[in-house]
């Protein structure tokens, strides 16, 4: 089934572990996005790639990291976690074209302790 | 700064036509795009407009000002199923979304 993957869809995390979360698409899209949701509160950019090889820093970059080795992977760090990072993350893709016609993940549920 | 406003929540009656309003304050514009996004799910993308004027989708229709920096979505002939968050993003110069918190539609019967 084409679209994005998102793994885990829902992970409870103790505070200072390390935690990565995986996103693979298979559209064959350059650009990816990490997003955050928060009540209350728009989705906010974490980190962005415009094409494999490349990485930005989008609002919310502290206390994440990001690598994109290839076209369809695009996993999201989280070195030593917080509470504060306790939210909803969307991986999303789109195609260079149309850079703001986004397809998203189904989202990972992320609590932190 | 950039900013995006929209209402938080909205009620409306199934069968009936409801606009939700979005105004936008970015570094620069390159379009304004509507998504939907159903509890507990992804965010699906609706519409695009980058030019003045009304798009019409089906039942769904967008509006952009650039001038006043105002768009809305426009929903018809409301069903059960458009009960969703509605979530309004400007495009900055940049080409990076900027979204508003969304407005939350609910359909009675």
């Amino acid at each position: 089934i084409a679209g994005i993957t998102q793994a885990p869809t829902s992970q409870i995390l103790a505070a200072g572990r390390r935690m990565t979360l995986r996103c693979t698409q298979d559209m064959r899209h350059n650009a990816m996005y990490w997003y955050r949701q928060d009540l209350g509160l728009g989705l906010r950019l974490i980190h962005y790639s415009n094409t494999a090889g490349t990485t930005g820093k989008g609002e919310v970059p502290d206390g994440y990291s990001v690598s994109r080795a290839n076209t369809d992977d695009f996993p999201l760090t989280l070195a030593s976690a917080v509470p504060s990072q306790t939210s909803v993350y969307f991986c999303a893709s789109s195609d260079s074209g149309q850079p703001g016609e986004l397809f998203f993940g189904e989202g990972s549920r992320l609590t932190v302790l | 700064g950039q900013n995006i406003d929209q209402p938080t929540e909205m009620t409306a009656t199934e069968g009936a036509i409801v606009q939700i309003n979005c105004t936008y304050q970015t570094s620069g514009f390159n379009g304004l795009f509507w998504y939907q996004q159903h509890a507990g799910e992804a965010p699906t993308f609706l519409s695009y407009n980058v030019l003045d004027g009304l798009e019409e989708k089906g039942r769904f229709s967008s509006f952009l000002s650039r001038s006043k920096g105002y768009s809305y979505l426009l929903l018809k002939e409301l069903q059960m199923k458009d009960s969703a968050s509605y979530l309004c993003a400007s495009m900055d110069s940049n080409y990076q979304l900027i979204w508003g918190a969304g407005t939350k539609l609910i359909i009675k019967p």
